[in-house]
């Protein structure tokens, strides 16, 4: 399958504080991964990607590392800011075929970050 | 700037009724997606199209159509709206190429059915 998995939320953290967001993905075919944002009242907006097995993905202070040995991409930030409060979506391609665009969506982590 | 926009932003209807929500981009993408935003789901793909007059079923289609007449716009429509479909709905689109699976998304679209 093309199942991704986060961890349940929501998280919520000091400023400044260390931020881990789990992700998993099912091991299906040699997928891109990535992590999007959704801000308050507006659309998802891509913050990383990764597109084979050791890659690092990094924007924004943000960074996520394609583990294919223990299929994860877990999204990492050593110091947030209350302007990152969002919510988080871990996404992978869809295994095959002509898979554009065609992405899988973790459930989303709502992060709500306090001065 | 090019932009991707989605009309109307919130909508009340009525079961039974037909709904179109409108997209339409500027990026001159030629690939095009609705998926639908529902707590605990994630994002969940309804319909695609990777050009003029080619339209595709995503994953939970059923009750749901597009049409792709020209590059900009790809419209969907619920033909009888049910409140299962209540929902937020989000366009998107992707240029080809190594930019495919890197989608570029709208505002979203609010429906709620009663």
């Amino acid at each position: 399958g093309n199942s991704v998995t986060q961890m349940e939320g929501p998280v919520t953290l000091s400023e400044e504080a260390f931020l881990t967001i789990n992700c998993t993905y099912t091991a299906t075919g040699y997928p891109s991964l990535f992590w999007y944002v959704q801000y308050p009242g507006e659309g998802l907006q891509l913050l990383l990607k990764a597109t084979k097995a050791d890659d690092k993905g990094s924007n924004k202070g943000f960074e996520a590392t394609y583990r294919k040995e223990t299929t994860s991409f877990h999204l990492e930030k050593g110091s947030v800011q209350v302007s990152d409060s969002a919510v988080y979506f871990c996404a992978r391609t869809h295994a095959g075929g002509t898979s554009y665009g065609k992405l899988t969506f973790g459930q989303g982590t709502i992060l709500t970050v306090h001065p | 700037d090019a932009e991707i926009t989605q009309s109307p932003r919130h909508k009340i209807t009525e079961t039974g009724r037909q709904v179109t929500l409108a997209c339409h981009q500027t990026w001159n993408h030629n690939n095009m997606f609705w998926y639908r935003q529902d707590l605990g789901h994630g994002l969940r793909l309804i319909h695609y199209s990777y050009g003029v007059q080619d339209t595709n079923k995503g994953e939970v289609s059923d009750g749901y159509s597009v049409s792709r007449s020209n590059t900009e716009d790809l419209p969907l429509t619920l033909e009888s709206a049910a409140s299962s479909q209540t929902s937020v709905y989000f366009c998107a689109s992707s240029d080809g190429g190594t930019g495919a699976n890197v989608l570029t998304f709208g505002a979203g679209s609010r429906l709620t059915v009663l």
